[in-house]
Protein backbone atom coordinates (compact mmCIF):
# COMPACT_ATOMS: atom_id res chain seq x y z
CA UNK A 1 0.00 0.00 0.00
CA UNK A 2 1.21 3.27 -0.45
CA UNK A 3 3.63 4.78 2.51
CA UNK A 4 3.30 8.67 4.29
CA UNK A 5 6.01 10.10 5.95
CA UNK A 6 5.94 13.08 7.60
CA UNK A 7 8.79 15.23 9.05
CA UNK A 8 10.25 16.36 11.07
CA UNK A 9 8.49 14.02 14.16
CA UNK A 10 8.51 16.68 16.45
CA UNK A 11 8.85 20.28 16.74
CA UNK A 12 9.27 22.81 19.93
CA UNK A 13 8.51 26.39 18.46
CA UNK A 14 8.76 29.55 19.86
CA UNK A 15 6.00 31.78 20.01
CA UNK A 16 5.83 33.95 17.20
CA UNK A 17 8.18 31.63 15.15
CA UNK A 18 6.97 30.35 11.35
CA UNK A 19 7.92 26.52 10.62
CA UNK A 20 7.18 23.57 7.88
CA UNK A 21 5.98 20.86 7.95
CA UNK A 22 6.44 18.10 5.19
CA UNK A 23 4.66 15.06 3.86
CA UNK A 24 5.96 13.09 1.72
CA UNK A 25 3.98 9.75 0.13
CA UNK A 26 4.71 7.01 -2.42
CA UNK A 27 2.18 7.12 -4.82
CA UNK A 28 -0.47 9.53 -6.70
CA UNK A 29 -3.56 10.12 -4.97
CA UNK A 30 -6.41 11.17 -5.32
CA UNK A 31 -6.62 13.27 -2.00
CA UNK A 32 -4.38 14.47 0.30
CA UNK A 33 -5.75 16.49 3.67
CA UNK A 34 -3.82 17.88 6.69
CA UNK A 35 -5.64 17.25 10.10
CA UNK A 36 -4.35 19.41 13.36
CA UNK A 37 -5.14 17.21 16.36
CA UNK A 38 -5.75 19.20 19.69
CA UNK A 39 -4.41 17.95 23.05
CA UNK A 40 -8.29 16.95 23.86
CA UNK A 41 -8.17 14.62 21.10
CA UNK A 42 -9.96 16.52 18.38
CA UNK A 43 -9.01 16.25 14.73
CA UNK A 44 -9.45 19.33 12.89
CA UNK A 45 -9.76 19.11 9.10
CA UNK A 46 -7.38 22.06 8.08
CA UNK A 47 -7.14 21.66 4.16
CA UNK A 48 -8.05 19.24 1.62
CA UNK A 49 -5.43 20.06 -0.82
CA UNK A 50 -4.52 17.29 -3.36
CA UNK A 51 -2.68 20.19 -5.44
CA UNK A 52 -1.68 23.52 -5.32
CA UNK A 53 -1.71 26.15 -2.52
CA UNK A 54 -4.05 27.40 -0.33
CA UNK A 55 -4.07 29.73 3.08
CA UNK A 56 -6.26 29.98 5.70
CA UNK A 57 -5.07 32.53 7.92
CA UNK A 58 -2.01 31.86 9.45
CA UNK A 59 -1.47 27.89 7.97
CA UNK A 60 -1.21 27.79 4.47
CA UNK A 61 -0.58 24.08 2.16
CA UNK A 62 1.50 23.50 -0.69
CA UNK A 63 0.74 20.23 -2.55
CA UNK A 64 3.10 18.92 -5.74
CA UNK A 65 1.74 15.89 -6.67
CA UNK A 66 4.02 15.44 -9.54
CA UNK A 67 6.44 15.33 -6.82
CA UNK A 68 4.72 13.19 -4.20
CA UNK A 69 5.20 15.49 -1.37
CA UNK A 70 3.01 18.49 0.82
CA UNK A 71 3.94 21.44 2.72
CA UNK A 72 2.19 23.03 5.75
CA UNK A 73 3.06 25.96 6.89
CA UNK A 74 2.76 27.85 10.09
CA UNK A 75 3.37 31.38 10.41
CA UNK A 76 3.38 33.03 13.80
CA UNK A 77 2.56 30.79 15.88
CA UNK A 78 0.38 30.82 19.01
CA UNK A 79 0.20 27.79 21.84
CA UNK A 80 -2.91 27.29 20.39
CA UNK A 81 -0.99 25.37 17.45
CA UNK A 82 0.37 22.94 19.59
CA UNK A 83 -1.03 19.27 19.33
CA UNK A 84 -0.03 16.83 16.38
CA UNK A 85 -0.43 17.29 12.47
CA UNK A 86 -1.64 14.98 10.45
CA UNK A 87 -1.07 14.31 6.53
CA UNK A 88 -3.87 11.63 5.24
CA UNK A 89 -3.80 10.45 1.11
CA UNK A 90 -6.08 8.06 -0.46
CA UNK A 91 -5.38 6.54 -4.03
CA UNK A 92 -7.63 4.96 -6.79
CA UNK A 93 -5.28 1.74 -5.60
CA UNK A 94 -6.84 2.53 -1.89
CA UNK A 95 -10.19 2.47 -2.58
CA UNK A 96 -11.26 5.72 -1.22
CA UNK A 97 -9.60 4.80 2.58
CA UNK A 98 -6.92 7.64 3.84
CA UNK A 99 -3.62 6.35 5.06
CA UNK A 100 -2.14 8.20 7.57
CA UNK A 101 1.44 9.69 8.17
CA UNK A 102 2.52 9.28 11.22
CA UNK A 103 2.61 12.47 12.43
CA UNK A 104 4.19 15.61 13.46
CA UNK A 105 4.22 16.70 17.29
CA UNK A 106 4.18 20.22 17.64
CA UNK A 107 4.66 22.16 20.85
CA UNK A 108 4.41 25.90 20.67
CA UNK A 109 5.95 27.56 24.15
CA UNK A 110 5.07 31.12 25.14
CA UNK B 1 -25.98 21.62 8.99
CA UNK B 2 -24.30 18.98 11.87
CA UNK B 3 -21.14 17.58 11.66
CA UNK B 4 -20.41 13.79 12.03
CA UNK B 5 -21.62 13.32 15.76
CA UNK B 6 -20.07 10.01 17.23
CA UNK B 7 -21.45 9.27 20.78
CA UNK B 8 -20.55 8.16 23.44
CA UNK B 9 -17.29 10.53 23.84
CA UNK B 10 -15.91 7.99 26.49
CA UNK B 11 -16.89 4.25 27.21
CA UNK B 12 -15.36 2.49 30.28
CA UNK B 13 -15.65 -0.81 29.92
CA UNK B 14 -14.45 -3.99 32.24
CA UNK B 15 -12.57 -7.26 30.26
CA UNK B 16 -15.27 -9.41 28.21
CA UNK B 17 -17.84 -6.96 27.93
CA UNK B 18 -19.00 -5.64 24.87
CA UNK B 19 -18.78 -2.08 23.16
CA UNK B 20 -21.13 -0.72 20.75
CA UNK B 21 -20.05 3.25 19.07
CA UNK B 22 -22.48 5.25 17.00
CA UNK B 23 -21.34 7.36 14.03
CA UNK B 24 -24.17 9.78 12.60
CA UNK B 25 -22.27 10.88 9.01
CA UNK B 26 -22.99 14.63 7.87
CA UNK B 27 -26.39 15.05 6.25
CA UNK B 28 -26.53 13.68 2.57
CA UNK B 29 -23.37 11.78 3.41
CA UNK B 30 -23.71 7.78 2.30
CA UNK B 31 -20.18 6.55 3.18
CA UNK B 32 -19.13 6.11 6.21
CA UNK B 33 -15.43 5.06 7.44
CA UNK B 34 -14.04 3.72 10.77
CA UNK B 35 -10.38 4.46 11.78
CA UNK B 36 -8.94 3.35 15.26
CA UNK B 37 -5.93 5.55 17.16
CA UNK B 38 -3.88 3.51 19.54
CA UNK B 39 -2.27 5.70 22.00
CA UNK B 40 0.78 7.85 20.70
CA UNK B 41 -0.23 6.35 17.40
CA UNK B 42 -1.19 7.91 14.16
CA UNK B 43 -4.92 6.44 12.85
CA UNK B 44 -5.37 3.30 11.07
CA UNK B 45 -8.30 2.45 8.48
CA UNK B 46 -10.51 -0.25 10.33
CA UNK B 47 -13.56 -0.61 7.68
CA UNK B 48 -15.56 1.53 4.64
CA UNK B 49 -19.27 0.81 4.54
CA UNK B 50 -21.82 2.35 2.45
CA UNK B 51 -25.71 2.26 3.58
CA UNK B 52 -26.23 -1.88 4.31
CA UNK B 53 -22.75 -2.75 2.45
CA UNK B 54 -19.52 -3.12 3.51
CA UNK B 55 -16.90 -2.22 0.91
CA UNK B 56 -13.91 -2.75 2.56
CA UNK B 57 -13.11 -4.43 6.23
CA UNK B 58 -9.02 -5.10 5.44
CA UNK B 59 -8.27 -2.96 8.53
CA UNK B 60 -10.76 -4.96 10.73
CA UNK B 61 -9.32 -7.39 13.17
CA UNK B 62 -10.75 -10.77 12.24
CA UNK B 63 -12.42 -11.23 15.26
CA UNK B 64 -14.33 -9.97 18.09
CA UNK B 65 -14.67 -6.71 16.19
CA UNK B 66 -17.87 -6.33 13.11
CA UNK B 67 -19.19 -2.89 12.06
CA UNK B 68 -22.80 -2.03 10.27
CA UNK B 69 -24.75 0.53 8.60
CA UNK B 70 -28.45 0.43 8.44
CA UNK B 71 -31.04 1.37 6.30
CA UNK B 72 -32.07 3.77 8.86
CA UNK B 73 -29.73 5.01 12.03
CA UNK B 74 -26.19 5.39 12.77
CA UNK B 75 -23.22 3.26 12.27
CA UNK B 76 -22.06 0.65 14.05
CA UNK B 77 -18.97 -0.44 15.21
CA UNK B 78 -19.02 -3.45 17.77
CA UNK B 79 -16.87 -4.74 19.58
CA UNK B 80 -17.21 -8.13 21.54
CA UNK B 81 -15.62 -9.25 24.67
CA UNK B 82 -13.29 -6.25 25.03
CA UNK B 83 -9.59 -6.78 25.98
CA UNK B 84 -7.20 -3.86 27.29
CA UNK B 85 -5.55 -4.13 23.96
CA UNK B 86 -8.70 -2.31 22.51
CA UNK B 87 -8.26 1.27 24.35
CA UNK B 88 -7.98 3.23 22.07
CA UNK B 89 -9.53 6.25 20.30
CA UNK B 90 -12.06 4.98 17.49
CA UNK B 91 -12.88 8.32 14.75
CA UNK B 92 -15.68 8.15 12.41
CA UNK B 93 -15.37 10.14 8.88
CA UNK B 94 -18.25 10.72 6.28
CA UNK B 95 -17.93 11.25 2.66
CA UNK B 96 -20.63 12.14 0.20
CA UNK B 97 -19.76 10.02 -2.97
CA UNK B 98 -16.73 8.33 -4.13
CA UNK B 99 -14.02 10.60 -6.00
CA UNK B 100 -12.21 13.70 -4.68
CA UNK B 101 -13.56 15.50 -1.84
CA UNK B 102 -12.04 16.09 2.23
CA UNK B 103 -13.78 13.32 4.40
CA UNK B 104 -14.85 15.02 7.50
CA UNK B 105 -13.84 13.53 10.76
CA UNK B 106 -16.12 13.43 13.85
CA UNK B 107 -14.69 13.75 17.93
CA UNK B 108 -13.46 10.40 18.33
CA UNK B 109 -15.21 7.81 21.04
CA UNK B 110 -12.25 6.93 23.35
CA UNK B 111 -12.74 3.66 24.47
CA UNK B 112 -11.19 2.55 27.88
CA UNK B 113 -10.98 -1.28 29.23
CA UNK B 114 -10.36 -1.83 33.00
Amino acid sequence: GIQVEQSPPDLILQEGANSTLRCNFSDSVNNLQWFHQNPWGQLINLFYIPSGTKQNGRLSATTVATERYSLLYISSSQTTDSGVYFCAVDTKAAGNKLTFGGGTRVLVKP
Amino acid sequence: NAGVMQNPRHLVRRRGQEARLRCSPMKGHSHVYWYRQLPEEGLKFMVYLQKENIIDESGMPKERFSAEFPKEGPSILRIQQVVRGDSAAYFCASSPSLGPGGKNFGAGTRLSVL
